[in-house]
């Protein structure tokens, strides 16, 4: 079946402005995840999200971000003011039901801040 | 902080077995160890995962260290396709607790040869 799909693969943006960054979980997939990589580094968990609700957000790095996920299947990362030090592959992740279950990745936004 | 340590590079001849050692010495009984690899440019790729007795799939083999302190992912034969950088991590299993939080440390980037 289909997997986990990310829009867009590419973003370039300016500094300052506003982003969006969408993930379309497999089908049935009730737990939601994004992770963020930086160059040379393993992805860094972001946020949780079980259902419409955000189970775990501690992993955002301030409130320039926000993760939505309205009605339980596709969740949008938002990005306001961005800087330069947000540029990375932005990762979403799905699994089966349980925060326990495998978790399968989808292929990544890669967002660059100029 | 991860909790395995990996090689941080290794070479193996196409055809050859790949294997890849990872070390997670503070394990819990509780907890599984989970195989992701990531080909350059894509989101990570489940592999495979165990808890204490040996798996096979078609992708590969996890040998699990009796007392649980190690284990050896095996590509039986590596083609160069499964040149990624390939990460080892333990998980709890148990619903509850912050187990979603996949954490990746920087893994092995295997190279495979012609």
């Amino acid at each position: 079946g289909a997997g986990v799909s990310q829009t867009p693969s590419n973003k370039v943006t300016e500094k300052g402005k506003y982003v969006e960054l969408r993930c379309d979980p497999i089908s049935g997939h009730t737990a939601l995840y994004w992770y963020r990589q930086s160059l040379g580094q393993g992805p860094e968990f972001l946020i949780y999200f079980q259902g419409t609700g955000a189970a775990d957000d501690s992993g955002l790095p301030n409130d320039r971000f926000f993760a939505v996920r309205p009605e339980g299947s596709v969740s949008t990362l938002k990005i306001q003011r961005t800087e330069r030090g947000d540029s990375a592959v932005y990762l979403c992740a799905s699994s089966l039901r349980r925060e326990a279950d495998t978790q399968y990745f989808g292929p990544g936004t890669r967002l660059t801040v100029l | 902080d991860a909790k395995t340590t990996q090689p941080p590079s290794m070479d193996c001849a196409e055809g050859r077995a790949a294997n890849l050692p990872c070390n997670h010495s503070t394990i819990s009984g509780n907890e599984y160890v989970y195989w992701y690899r990531q080909i350059h440019s894509q989101g990570p790729q489940y592999i495979i995962h165990g808890l204490k007795n040996n798996e096979t799939n078609e992708m590969a083999s996890l040998i699990i260290t009796e007392d649980r302190k190690s284990s050896t992912l095996i590509l039986p034969h590596a083609t160069l396709r499964d040149t990624a950088v390939y990460y080892c991590i333990v998980r709890d299993r148990i619903s509850g607790g912050s187990n979603y939080k996949l954490t990746f440390g920087k893994g092995t980037l295997l190279t495979v040869n012609p």
